[in-house]
């Protein structure tokens, strides 16, 4: 069973188009994240929602909007995509906030 | 915010070695300390983790060491097989998220 999958794998879609991410943890847990990774492999966080509330948003253009309907479910949803956007979005839950995180596969978007 | 300096950028050793990455924080305030390995395709997977009430942590072949006081800890790898080749990040965190330094590519050779 997976433990934190997220949906699609690939993604490839034009500039300016709207996409969605899904990602779904069967952990149990209470925080939820999304990191972007670059193609220098930086990971840098994006959201965090605990219990389903927003607590962190670090710097994100206000394209990006994330939506938590419940504890298990934190979905990306991206408008009007640019070519800066093509990277690699990682999922993850820990129990708590301060906790180790689990991450998911990722989704490589890519913007064309 | 935290900021976090991990260093080398890329390992090569030749199978058998140890290899060790470092990595420095700057907010004192900071108490957990994990290290995660990233194959080629997949997610970040935690291998060991350390909380600032401890000075070293080992498990097997790894071993993580927390120096609170100079504000650096590192990750130490022995006996490398080539399955260890991969990307690993350290990471820290005071009262919410992770913040991951640039990671390290390490290639072990056989």
């Amino acid at each position: 069973d997976t433990a934190v999958s997220q949906t699609p794998k690939y993604l490839v879609t034009q500039m300016g188009n709207d996409k969605s991410i899904k990602c779904e943890q069967n952990l149990g847990h209470d925080t939820m994240y999304w990191y972007k990774q670059d193609s220098k492999k930086f990971l840098k966080i994006m959201f965090s929602y605990n219990n389903k509330e927003l607590i962190i948003n670090e710097t994100v253009p206000n394209r990006f909007s994330p939506k938590s309907p419940d504890k298990a479910h934190l979905n990306l949803h991206i408008n009007s995509l640019e070519l800066g956007d093509s990277a690699v979005y990682f999922c993850a839950s820990s129990p708590h906030q301060n906790t180790e995180a689990f991450f998911g596969q990722g989704t490589r978007l890519t913007v064309v | 915010g935290e900021n976090v300096e991990q260093h080398p950028s890329t390992l090569s050793v030749q199978e058998g070695d140890s290899a060790v990455i470092k990595c420095t924080y700057s907010d004192s305030a900071s108490n957990y300390f994990p290290w995660y390995k990233q194959e080629l395709g997949k997610g970040p997977q935690l291998i060991i983790d350390i909380r600032s009430n401890v000075g070293e942590k080992k498990d097997q072949r790894i071993a993580v060491t927390l120096n609170k006081t100079a504000k650096h800890f590192s990750l130490h790898i022995t006996e490398t097989q080539p399955e260890d080749s991969a990307v690993y990040f350290c990471a820290v965190s005071g009262y919410s998220t992770l913040t991951f330094g640039k990671g390290t590519m390490l290639l072990v050779s056989p």
